[in-house]
């Protein structure tokens, strides 16, 4: 049973570039959710995804943009990078709350 | 603002000893997860709670949800090196997405 899968691994990116990360859930699971992890923290909540909408948001700029697709999977788009974008970025995928989300492996991007 | 506080930020011990660490929030959880996570790995989930007063083992962990549902503890017995990583507790605070931790990095030492 494949897990939740991320591509790329890992990715580097120019200032002032334009990224696209990709995930496919855990078969079963419905909600995308994406995190981004500053090196030594816990996973920050960027936005939620359920039947190809945004349902829920964190606290990040404009610049962070989402889509879901009818197979479930889902991409995550950056603009115009910054430096400080650096970072791990989990996916995860769930079914029940209660019975917590499956994640990636995650995408580590670098911007230079 | 909710926040989930984890203590100790920093853990390093023996392999053999004993630990606890903990979860603490000034708000109330429906549920709260424990995760552990490995370097370049994403998150694994360990246990979930729901209960308040919970008490859950898994093999040498045991986990405990307070009786307010506003916080909890991961004991671990007789560490092993392969106990090292991030641990990191989550909630959901009813509003579908789940809140994480600032995390406790544990290093057993052999």
């Amino acid at each position: 049973d494949a897990g939740v899968t991320q591509s790329p691994t890992h990715l580097i990116k120019t200032r002032g570039q334009q990224v696209t990360l990709r995930c496919s859930p855990k078969s079963g699971h419905d909600t995308v959710s994406w995190y981004q992890q500053a090196l030594g923290q816990g996973p920050q909540f960027i936005f939620q995804y359920y039947e190809e909408e945004e349902r829920q948001r964190g606290n990040f700029p404009d610049r962070f943009s989402g889509h879901q697709f009818p197979n479930y999977s889902s991409e995550l788009n950056v603009n115009a990078l910054l430096l400080g974008d650096s970072a791990l970025y989990l996916c995860a995928s769930s079914g029940e709350i209660n019975y917590g989300y499956t994640f990636g492996s995650g995408t580590r991007l670098t911007v230079v | 603002t909710q926040l989930l506080e984890q203590s100790p930020q920093f853990l390093s011990i023996q392999e053999g000893e004993n630990l606890t660490v903990y979860c603490n929030s000034s708000s109330v959880f429906s549920s709260l997860q424990w995760y552990r996570q490995e370097p370049g790995e994403g998150p694994v989930l360990l246990v979930t709670v729901v209960t308040g007063g919970e008490v859950k083992k898994l093999k040498r962990l045991t986990f405990q949800f307070g009786d307010a549902r506003k916080d909890s503890s991961l004991h671990i017995t007789a560490a092993q090196t392969g106990d090292t990583g991030l641990y990191l507790c989550a909630v959901n605070f009813g509003n579908e997405k789940l809140t994480f931790g600032t995390g406790t990095r544990l290093t057993i030492i052999p």
